[in-house]
């Protein structure tokens, strides 16, 4: 199957800061990309969906400006968590497609481990 | 809304066994189920993806099946390892939207 890469795959930052996370499509084109967060013991939950470039698209109650999200190539998608706070702490796992049509398969990331302390 | 939901959330067998792990959807409007494995700490790897038209896919000691019109699938695994201790995912496809998983059952396999 097709790989993607997520980068860093853990991080530990200060409450206050931001951090910026990759992900990236190595040998085929992600015409959208989803990025998922994922609490200890739950289900993934999709925080948006992004295509190159237009605006990403949020799902409820996901705080855009906190959660900026860029999809500035058909390679690349970054998610940046904004003035992190320790509630941010999370799994968070990137997702990415090639093609539209609705049959077409996704590819995970490794994941990232963020904790804010 | 779609709701996905796995039972047993956990399970624990001896090396050895065959076993079946279920998944249910709510809305059978869907364009393909995907079973994943996910480590601790790590991220998904896709194991079997069935799409909306088949009833069932299968990879080696790995067999999913489908039945869409009562919103049910299972992933069974014969002749269970150590190594395939870690969490199963569950998860749909339906039109215009990412995947939606289940919370997953966390399997162990003692040797």
């Amino acid at each position: 199957g097709a790989v993607v890469s997520q980068h860093p795959s853990w991080v530990i930052c200060k409450s206050g800061t931001s951090v910026k996370i990759e992900c990236r499509s190595l040998d085929f084109q992600a015409t959208t990309m989803f990025w998922y967060r994922q609490f200890p013991k739950q289900s993934l939950m999709l925080m948006a969906t992004s295509n190159e470039g237009s605006k990403a698209t949020y799902e409820q109650g996901v705080e855009k400006d906190k959660f900026l999200i860029n999809h500035a190539s058909l390679t690349l998608s970054t998610l940046t968590v904004t003035s992190a706070h320790p509630e941010d702490s999370s799994f968070y796992i990137c997702s990415a497609r090639e093609g539209s049509g609705p049959v077409t398969e996704a590819f995970f990331g490794q994941g990232t481990r963020l904790t804010v302390v | 809304k779609q709701e996905v939901t796995q039972i047993p959330a956990a399970l624990s067998v001896p090396e050895g066994e065959n076993l079946v792990l279920n998944c249910s959807f709510t809305d059978s409007a869907i364009y393909n189920l995907q079973w994943f494995r996910q480590d601790p700490g790590k991220g998904l790897t896709s194991l079997l993806l069935i799409q909306s038209s088949q009833r069932e896919q299968t990879s080696g000691r790995l067999n999913a099946s489908l039945d869409k019109s009562s919103g049910r699938s299972t992933l069974y695994i014969a002749a269970s390892q150590p190594g395939d201790s870690a969490t199963y995912l569950c998860a749909v496809k339906q039109a215009g939207t990412a995947l939606i998983f289940g919370k997953g059952t966390t399997l162990s396999v003692s040797s």
